[in-house]
């Protein structure tokens, strides 16, 4: 079977820095996507890796180490906004894009 | 362009109702995805359509769910006599390409209660 794991619940204050963990242990990977989800609204794209290493984009980064089965995302100068479920996805080598989810992580900032 | 939209947005419907749910993608996609989303649980796979083909249905949890797409581009995921256990947000993705590792583009999906 598949398996991801991620925190469900984490706090942080306004203009922090977080860093939510994503483990996973799958029987193909072809890549790993994260996703933002406000209550009530569709999951709007974050980030890709395929190749190990720290990616940057904006006050987001994202890390993967594929040989450890893990990535991060990093989410810095934390706005209220920024208070949603983030979704850590491998995608499965499987012939197309199949999205494996984990349960995703629910984020509340606070000021 | 707009992006997926699906409808309805909300669905209440009487145990062993059936029920149709809508999906438009992005125009000119060839990939489609549905997704059910229990309350506090990432979205899982239910089936993948390139154009009008449904490749894939192993997501789909019995053979009371039904998709289609037939013309490659609208879906309509179909569930009958439905059950409580049904009660999800069901999601809708499309993606540009077929085989690839294209961004998935989501819908907001629709949240079915069954009572």
């Amino acid at each position: 079977g598949q398996n991801i794991d991620q925190p469900t619940e984490m706090t942080a204050t306004e203009g922090a820095i977080v860093q939510i963990n994503c483990t996973y242990q799958t029987s193909g990977f072809n890549g790993l996507f994260w996703y933002q989800q406000h209550a009530g609204e569709a999951p709007t794209f974050l980030s890709y890796n395929v190749l190990d290493g720290l990616e940057e984009k904006g006050r987001f980064s994202s890390f993967l180490s594929r040989s450890k089965g893990y990535s991060y995302l990093l989410l810095k100068e934390l706005q209220m906004k920024d208070s949603a479920s983030y979704l850590c996805a491998v995608l499965m080598n499987t012939g197309f894009q199949k999205l494996v989810f984990g349960t995703g992580t629910r984020l509340l900032v606070s000021p | 362009g707009a992006g997926v939209s699906q409808s309805p947005r909300y669905k209440v419907a009487k145990r062993g109702q059936d029920v149709a749910l809508r999906c438009d993608p992005i125009s000119g996609h060839v990939s489609l995805f549905w997704y059910q989303q229990a309350l506090g649980q990432g979205p899982e796979f239910l089936t993948y359509f390139q154009n009008e083909a449904q490749l894939d249905k192993s997501g789909l949890p019995s053979d009371r769910f039904f998709a289609e797409r037939p013309e490659g581009s609208v879906s309509t995921l179909k569930i009958q006599r439905t059950q409580q256990e049904d009660s999800a947000v069901y999601l809708c993705a499309s993606s540009p390409g077929g085989p690839t590792t294209d961004t998935q583009y989501f819908g907001p999906g629709t949240r079915l209660t069954v009572l």
